[in-house]
Parts: structure tokens; C-alpha cells; sequence
């Protein structure tokens, strides 16, 4: 059974500050996406992340996978209060099927 | 705005009772998967369906029953109920594109059993 584990569940950051979350899965997979989670709202794709050493940024995001360590990260630079949300990895288990979800990890940014 | 559509938004029935949820897909898009999202269990894969035919299933109990119609819209029948039901409901819909598979999700449905 895949196991997706993130850490940290919780960060509080100040605005301005760098600081990355970690997604370890326990299985072979080269699918990865990242969610982002308002709360009480619905879950908005950030990355899909299709292969060993694939990079993708968007804005003050920027996540990254490394299959061989099943290891993927989520590096925010200089946070910014509109990025507190909860940020979810999620793995594909079984091409085409379901996706595990990690527990999340609940960002605050404070100014 | 993912083009997910989910009724209805909020649901509050009570224990013993039985609700359906409603999911329209994206445009386009074959696949439906209902997801599960509780405090205590997190964000669960329930049960998958591709072009009205069971795909792949998860932690879906027996009281819960879904289906895909031939316009593509699905339903999850939620019987029995009981207050640990009590959960956010999320269907995703996605296309099988190769090479990835990537899920957009509705905004869900609130469920609270009294």
C-alpha cells in the first residue's frame, strides 16, 4: 500500500522568508502533483511533476522530484501572506487510477 | 473555477438517513473520482469510474454506493448514515491524458449528520 508522508503538518512563516515542505512516498511512482487548499474551499492543481529531476516554478513556488529517493519538495522564497493555504502532494497510484494524499501541510504566513 | 460541478454545496441530515451527491465532470473529461476529506482520516480516494464503468475502488464502505450515468455525470449514495460520515466530499474529473493523469477537483460537498 503507497504511503505519502509531508512534513511539516504546520508552518508558520514570516513574510519575506524561504522555507521548503517535503513529500516522501513509499512506492515506485513518477507522478506527483502539488494542491493548494483554501480553507473550506476546493483543491486548485499547482504542479504535475512526471519524472525523476523534474523542476517546475510558478511565481514564489517552486517544487521538484527526485524518484529514486521518492522524495519530492515544495520551496516557497520570500513568503507572502496570500500563500498561507494548506499545500497537499499527492502521488498517482496506479496509472490512470487514484491519487494518495499526504496529510498536508497547513502554511501561515504572518506579516 | 476547475468546470467540476458539485451539488449540493452544504447537506445536513441525520443519522440513519440516506443522501445522494451529485458531480458533473469537466467537458470532456471520462474519468470521476469521489474523494473523502475528514480531519481525522484526511483527503480519501473512495471509488473511481471511467466512461460509466467502475474503475478502481478505495476506502468506500459498503453503506456508500456510486454510479456514472451515459451523460457522464456521477452520483454517491451515502446510506445508513452516521455521525462520523460527517466529512467534505470532493468529486475530480480528469481526461487520461497521456502521460499523466492530472485530477480537477469540484468544490465539494459539506455532509453533516446529526
Amino acid at each position: 500500500e503507497l504511503k505519502v508522508e509531508q512534513n511539516p503538518l504546520f508552518l508558520s512563516m514570516q513574510e519575506g522568508k524561504n522555507y521548503t515542505i517535503y513529500c516522501n512516498y513509499s512506492t515506485t511512482s513518477d507522478r506527483l502533483y502539488w494542491y493548494r487548499q483554501d480553507p473550506g474551499k476546493s483543491l486548485e492543481s499547482l504542479f504535475v511533476l512526471l519524472s525523476n529531476g523534474a523542476v517546475k516554478q510558478e511565481g514564489r513556488l517552486m517544487a521538484s522530484l527526485d524518484t529514486k529517493a521518492r522524495l519530492s519538495t515544495l520551496h516557497i522564497t520570500a513568503a507572502v501572506h496570500d500563500l498561507s493555504a494548506t499545500y497537499f502532494c499527492a502521488v498517482e497510484w496506479e496509472y490512470g487510477n487514484k491519487l494518495v494524499f499526504g496529510a498536508g501541510t497547513i502554511l501561515r504566513v504572518k506579516s | 473555477d476547475s468546470g467540476v460541478t458539485q451539488t449540493p454545496k452544504h447537506l445536513i441530515t441525520a443519522t440513519g438517513q440516506r443522501v445522494t451527491l451529485r458531480c458533473s465532470p469537466r467537458s470532456g473529461d471520462l474519468s470521476v473520482y469521489w474523494y473523502q476529506q475528514s480531519l481525522d482520516q484526511g483527503l480519501q480516494f473512495l471509488i473511481q469510474y471511467y466512461n460509466g464503468e467502475e474503475r478502481a475502488k478505495g476506502n468506500i464502505l459498503e453503506r456508500f454506493s456510486a454510479q456514472q450515468f451515459p451523460d457522464l455525470h456521477s452520483e454517491l449514495n451515502l446510506s445508513s448514515l452516521e455521525l462520523g460520515d460527517s466529512a467534505l466530499y470532493f468529486c475530480a474529473s480528469s481526461v487520461r491524458q497521456v502521460p499523466y493523469n492530472e485530477q480537477f477537483f469540484g468544490p465539494g460537498t459539506r455532509l453533516t449528520v446529526l
